[in-house]
């Protein structure tokens, strides 16, 4: 099964700053999906951005984008100009792209968490 | 539409009641999941389906059941609650093959 480390369990940051969170995953998969969601305390799951595996190009969504490391089976986000709206939990996630798993079907393995507190 | 909804929002019981959460789906998915949020330890599958009429254990499935309903409908029951239960469950529904996962609000879980 692949596994998906966080290993940041917190992270702070200044409003108008920029923070990298980490993520690490093992999988001997050539083809695959990495997300990454954010949970604020109203604990909604919300995606923040998508990866796939066989895309060059790292994926972008407004201040949010990932930089994304094949070789090293690596996946960090970065927030540009944080706001205090961004204070969340950040889960990183992973999914394999040939479709069904008999293990899990087309759920999704998730690490840890990490939890981004945004100061004045 | 609605997504996908789950109650209650909030449940107490004690040491071997039983309850179902119940969760439900307006987009026509096929897939469904149930995941448990416990501190630390990111959300876990505990059970999916994959489409209609199949229900498969995930990766912490004992001291659970679940019924596929219908296509809409997908619930989770604890026959004999556990303080070990103590958690916030997750439901969440995709379609069949594609990367997105859709959630509902949650349902934070005591066990006494």
């Amino acid at each position: 099964a692949q596994t998906v480390t966080q290993s940041q369990p917190e992270m702070s940051v200044q409003e108008a700053e920029t923070v990298t969170l980490s993520c690490t995953y093992d999988t001997s998969e050539s083809d695959y999906y990495l997300f990454w969601y954010k949970q604020p305390p109203s604990r909604q799951m919300i995606l923040v951005i998508r990866q796939e595996a066989y895309k060059q190009q790292n994926a972008t969504e407004n201040r949010f984008s990932v930089n994304f490391q094949k070789a090293a089976k690596s996946f960090s986000l970065k927030i540009s100009d944080s706001q205090l709206g961004d204070a969340a939990m950040y889960f990183c996630a992973y999914r394999s792209a040939w479709g069904y798993d008999s293990n899990s079907g087309y759920a999704l393995n998730f690490g840890k968490g990490t939890s981004l507190l945004v100061t004045p | 539409n609605a997504g996908v909804t789950q109650t209650p929002k909030f449940q107490v019981l004690k040491t071997g009641q039983s309850m179902t959460l119940q969760c439900a789906q307006d987009m026509n998915h096929n897939s469904m999941y149930w995941y448990r949020q416990d501190p630390g330890m990111g959300l876990r599958l505990i059970y999916y389906s994959a489409s209609e009429g199949t229900t498969d254990k995930g990766e912490v499935p004992n001291g659970y059941n679940v019924s596929r309903l219908n296509k809409r409908e997908f619930s989770l029951r604890l026959e004999s609650a556990a303080p070990s239960q103590t958690s916030v469950y997750f439901c969440a529904s995709s379609e069949q093959g594609s990367t997105e996962q859709f959630f509902g609000p949650g349902t934070r879980l005591t066990v006494l």
